[in-house]
């Protein structure tokens, strides 16, 4: 079955970076774009962007242009994002969500299960 | 970026009762390609419909999705207890993707 499994929890300074990690299984990992979503404490849902596994495009949200990275690690079928410069208002859940289609997008019908990042001093 | 306005806030309902969500969009959203999540508490969320109106594999037939444009619906035509929970609708015509608000369903 489908299954992805995220790093644990991690906290972290202000300014400082993180870097989460999203392992797939019982897929073909190159065939489906990863997104990312974060959920700040009692907030709604918020798309980071995506990336493609086979070419490793990516497409972020404006927002976080300059801070963040996506990467993958086909070998590993793994999925990488890494969010520098962090601040309080970055403490969230975050999430790595398969997309249902085959090479596009649609909706995510596969998600971690959450990595919590906390920001504090 | 297309901006979801998810109404209302909250909705109380009972078991049994029918539950009627909107999502409405401040563009109009490329070829219906809108999704409908359920998030319990504790959890992350699960995909419940796409394209406006397909449900995914496995989810009930008591959800349904309609509407085209701007204006989209989700409706639950007999709340079970497991339903009680929070729904967001997302559009993934154009990037950004983006969420709406949220629509928490509570027990009156």
């Amino acid at each position: 079955q489908v299954q992805l499994v995220q790093s644990g929890a991690e906290v972290k300074k202000p300014g400082a970076s993180v870097k989460v990690s999203c392992k797939a299984s019982g897929y073909t990992f190159t065939g489906h774009y990863v997104h990312w979503v974060r959920q700040a404490p009692g907030q709604g849902l918020e798309w980071m962007g995506r990336i493609n596994p086979n070419s490793g495009g990516i497409i972020y949200t404006q927002k976080f242009q300059g801070r963040v990275t996506m990467t993958r690690d086909t070998s590993i079928s793994t999925a990488y994002i890494e969010l520098s410069r962090l601040r309080s208002d970055d403490t969230a859940i975050y999430y790595c969500a398969r997309d249902l289609w085959v090479g596009g997008t649609s909706g995510h019908d596969s998600w971690g299960q959450g990595t919590l990042v906390t920001v504090s001093a | 970026e297309i901006v979801l306005t998810q109404s209302p806030g909250t909705l109380s309902l009972s078991p049994g009762e029918r539950a009627t969500l909107s999502c409405r969009a401040s563009q109009s959203v490329t070829s219906t390609y809108l999704a409908w999540y359920q998030q319990r508490p504790g959890q992350a969320p699960r995909l419940l419909i796409i394209d406006a109106s397909s449900r995914a594999t496995g989810i009930p037939d008591r959800f349904s999705g309609s509407g085209s444009g701007t204006d989209f619906t989700l409706t639950i035509s007999r709340l079970e207890p497991e339903d009680f929970a929070v729904y967001y609708c997302q559009h993934y015509g154009s990037s950004p993707l983006t969420f709406g608000g949220g629509t928490k369903v509570e027990i009156k």
